[in-house]
């Protein structure tokens, strides 16, 4: 069976200070990956996909970065933490792309004061 | 670009009544349509999915019929209980490789005894 494991579970960071969060896939090889921001209460917004290792398209421009370093493994990080990216942050996995279904893992909450 | 509206932000209800739930969307391809279910703290998970046009699809007790003419795929549910208390996202897949879904703004269910 697949498991997808997020870290940290929360964060509390100051802004400006810089962001790492991790994602881990294991019981399937060569996922189709994803970063979700979500504010509290509000929609879902798709922000990084990735349909293999070392390849990541952004889909929106939020000063974020993503990596995939490993084909099991998703980064998501920035340099400077804005107040806006306060929010909670879902990683996600799909077979392939298209229509397949996409699976979240349990989040990461992450408040900028 | 693709689209997703949800007219209700809030529904309340009491356990044991119908509900429905609007979802329209707008799209150039062929649409493929999803409703997503969000508790309380937790990862959203996938409650139905279609991409026929005029067939009903079930789990769980709901239900929902794509209706390309109308763009529309609510979700429907003849009885709710106190368990169907969530958060409900409608998605719109653009059925490319990319795995982009455009999610609607989601609509709070809370039922009460």
């Amino acid at each position: 069976a697949q498991t997808i494991h997020q870290w940290p579970v929360a964060e509390i960071k100051a802004v400006g200070s810089p962001l790492s969060l991790g994602c881990t896939i294991k019981g399937k090889s060569s996922p189709n990956l994803y970063w979700y921001w979500q504010a509290t209460g509000g929609t879902l917004q798709q922000l990084f996909y990735s349909i293999t290792v070392g390849q990541v398209e952004s889909v929106v421009q939020l000063n974020l970065s993503a990596s995939r370093p490993k084909d099991d493994q998703f980064i998501l990080s920035t340099e400077k933490l804005l107040l806006s990216h306060s929010g909670f942050y879902l990683c996600a996995w799909s077979l392939d792309g298209g229509a397949d279904e996409q699976y979240f893992g349990p989040g990461t909450r992450l408040t900028v004061l | 670009g693709d689209s997703v509206t949800q007219t209700e932000g809030l529904v309340t209800l009491t356990k044991g009544l119908p509900v429905m739930l609007n979802c329209t969307y707008q799209t150039t391809y062929s649409p493929f349509l999803f409703w997503y279910v969000q508790h309380l703290n937790e990862a959203p998970k996938l409650l139905l999915k279609s991409s026929t046009d005029n067939k009903r699809t079930e789990h769980q007790g709901f239900y929902a019929t794509l209706h390309k003419s109308s763009s529309s795929f609510h979700l429907q549910k003849s009885s709710v209980q106190l368990s169907d208390s969530a958060l409900y996202f409608c998605a719109l897949s653009d059925q490319t490789n990319t795995g982009k879904l455009t999610f609607g703004d989601g609509t709070v269910l809370t039922v009460k005894p």
